[in-house]
Parts: C-alpha cells; structure tokens; sequence
C-alpha cells in the first residue's frame, strides 16, 4: 500500500541531542509530508518535500527523500522539550483506484526530556 | 487568517444514535477532508470535499457520510452509531488545487473527540 510506516515508533532522547524519525512507503509518490501532533490535538504541518527533491531544510528541521529505496528521514537538531510530540509522515500519490489522496503513517512518539 | 475550526470539540452518544460534526475550513480553502484517528488504526482518511463534490473517498461503511455547503463549511454524518466509532474526528482543509496526484499541505483542526456508549 502507499501508507508510510514511520520508524522507531518511539524515541526518547535528551534535550539539546538530535532526533532522526524514518519513513518507508511502498508505491511511488508524488510528494511526501511530515505532521506533528501533540497529545489529542489537531496536526500541524512541518514540511512538504517532492519527488523529485533530495532534501529540505526548515529551521531545525532537515527531511531527506530517497525515491529509490521508498524512504524519507526527518531530522530534527538541537532538539526542546517543546519538540515532545507524535510524527507522522504522509504520502501522496496515485491510489490503486485511481484516485489520489494524502495517507498516513501510524505515527511515531518523540519524547525529549529536560 | 484563522485556522480551522471544528464543533463541537467533545461529544458523548450512545450506540444507535447519530452524529453531525461541523468543520470550517481556512478561508479561501475549497477543498475539506476528514480523518477518523484511532490507537488502534492510526489516522485513516474518510473522505474529501472539494466545491461541494465529493472527489475522493476512504474505505469506511455507508453509515459514514459528508456534505459540503457552497462557502465550503462541511459537516460528516455518523448513523447508528457504534462503540468502534469512538474516534478523534479530524478535519482539515487546503486550497484542493493538485496536480498530477499531488496532495498539497493540509491544514487541520483541533478535533472533535466522540466517545460512544
């Protein structure tokens, strides 16, 4: 299927320390999104990245995208405590039926601890 | 502008009953959509709206159904509930203008958390 899996589902780490989320999909896309949600709320967006872009930069955050192994990677430096939350990322592309959508993954939780 | 806005925020029903949940989107947004997310399930997309039609849908039941009104407000419908449809409900709204199969950025609001009895 096209939904991504996020990968570790959890990590905690140390404020100040760097976070690397992954994401592998299966079919090809056209674009490639990375949500974060914090606890029960609505998701906001962190970054947008093409097909046929290799990188991305927003702030602290740096998304890589690999279209021939079907995997992205979110990193996010000099991680806050304020960075605690869940990461999803979310493919976009053609479905087998023939219609097109964003799906997403299941999520991954970031924990980083003062 | 502001965000997307989605009432009511909580809700309480009991199974059998039915539900209307009402999203606004940005303004200027044409296209809405909505997700069901669960624990268990992750988010999964319901269906999206765009000038009033329906453009696109997930693999949820026929009780799950959707409208959107001409200033592209839209509100989802649940029928007979069921304890599994306890869910966070997510709307989100963005401009609906892709190309080629390309999803652009979706803009959510907070939620509607139903709770089924």
């Amino acid at each position: 299927s096209q939904q991504g899996e996020e990968d570790p589902q959890a990590l905690s780490i140390q404020e100040g320390e760097n976070a690397t989320m992954n994401c592998s999909y299966k079919t090809s896309i056209n674009n490639l999104q990375w949500y974060r949600q914090n606890s029960g709320r609505g998701l906001v967006h962190l970054i947008l990245i093409r097909s046929n872009e290799r990188e991305k930069h927003s702030g602290r955050l740096r998304v890589t995208l690999d279209t021939s192994k079907k995997s992205s990677s979110l990193l996010i430096t000099a991680s806050r405590a304020a960075d605690t939350a869940s990461y999803f990322c979310a493919t976009s592309g053609w479905t087998q039926g023939g219609s097109e959508k964003l799906v997403f993954g299941k999520g991954m939780k970031l924990t980083v601890n003062p | 502008k502001a965000g997307v806005t989605q009432t009511p925020r909580y809700l309480i029903k009991t199974r059998g009953q039915q539900v209307t949940l009402s999203c606004s989107p940005i303004s200027g947004h044409r296209s809405v959509s909505w997700y069901q997310q669960t624990p268990g399930q992750g988010l999964q997309f319901l269906f999206e709206y765009f000038s009033e039609t329906q453009r696109n849908k997930g693999n949820f039941p026929g009780r799950f159904s959707g409208r959107q009104f001409s200033n592209s407000r839209s509100e989802m419908n649940v029928s007979t509930l069921e304890l599994g449809d306890s869910a966070l409900y997510l709307c989100a709204s963005s401009s609906g203008l892709t190309s080629g199969g390309s999803t652009d950025t979706q803009y959510f609001g907070p939620g509607t958390r139903l709770t089924v009895l």
